[in-house]
């Protein structure tokens, strides 16, 4: 079945604490993304990557790292987790490269919560 | 400054009539726009995709259409049932390769 699978589904951690939240698509696409999704705030683009080694900022990159060392995945790390990166995280794929016009598969969301 | 906006107050309808979403924009100039789906606590699911150059897209009861000159895209359900309530959000794409989604707005149908 094509999907994108986000781990873990739910954490709770303390601020300070490095965390990896993976991503990994079966589908073979180029494009991956990072968004968190707030009440009020919507959707916001993290980061993005247009292929292995090449990844690029979002509208809210500050405290997260991304790396894509294989086509399939692209883990979100966060160095040094703060209170206000409590938020529902979605990783998403997407065929194509250059300019996206292809549609975005979504994974089945992370829940996260800094104390 | 760059906005994106969608009724943040919910839409309620009546099963069976058609319900319209609007999405407007502001200082963007995007290639494409695209709907999506969301339930709650789960992913945004794919609806729709319009590119600048195409002023209509249907697929079964849905309907897109793009006004670039209003900045402006419309999206339509015809016949709605209480299953097609659920969050849409509209995205486009902003300086080539980014993907800025809408806050959304809530549909209700009711029976």
């Amino acid at each position: 079945e094509a999907q994108v699978t986000q781990n873990p589904r739910y954490l709770i951690t303390v601020t300070g604490k490095k965390l990896t939240v993976t991503c990994s698509q079966n589908m073979n696409h180029e494009y991956m993304s990072w968004y968190r999704q707030d009440p009020g705030l919507g959707l916001r683009q993290i980061y993005y990557s247009m292929n292995v080694e090449v990844t690029d900022k979002g509208d809210v990159p500050e405290g997260y790292k991304v790396s894509r060392k294989e086509k399939r995945n692209f883990p979100l790390i966060l160095e040094s987790p703060s209170p206000n990166q409590t938020s529902l995280y979605f990783c998403a794929s997407s065929p194509g490269t250059g300019i996206i016009q292809y549609e975005q598969y979504f994974g089945p969301g992370t829940r996260l919560t800094v104390t | 400054s760059q906005k994106i906006e969608q009724n943040s107050e919910a839409l309620n309808i009546q099963e069976g009539k058609t319900a319209t979403l609007t999405c407007n924009y502001t200082n963007y100039s995007p290639a494409y726009l695209q709907w999506y789906r969301q339930d709650p606590g789960r992913g945004p699911v794919f609806l729709l995709l319009i590119r600048e150059n195409e002023k209509e897209k249907r697929k079964e009861r849905l309907k897109v259409t793009f006004d670039t000159t209003l900045k402006q895209s419309l999206f339509h359900i015809t016949a709605s049932q209480p299953a097609d309530s659920a969050t849409y959000l509209c995205a486009l794409n902003n300086a080539g390769n980014m993907l800025t989604f809408g806050g959304g707005t809530r549909l209700m149908v009711k029976p």
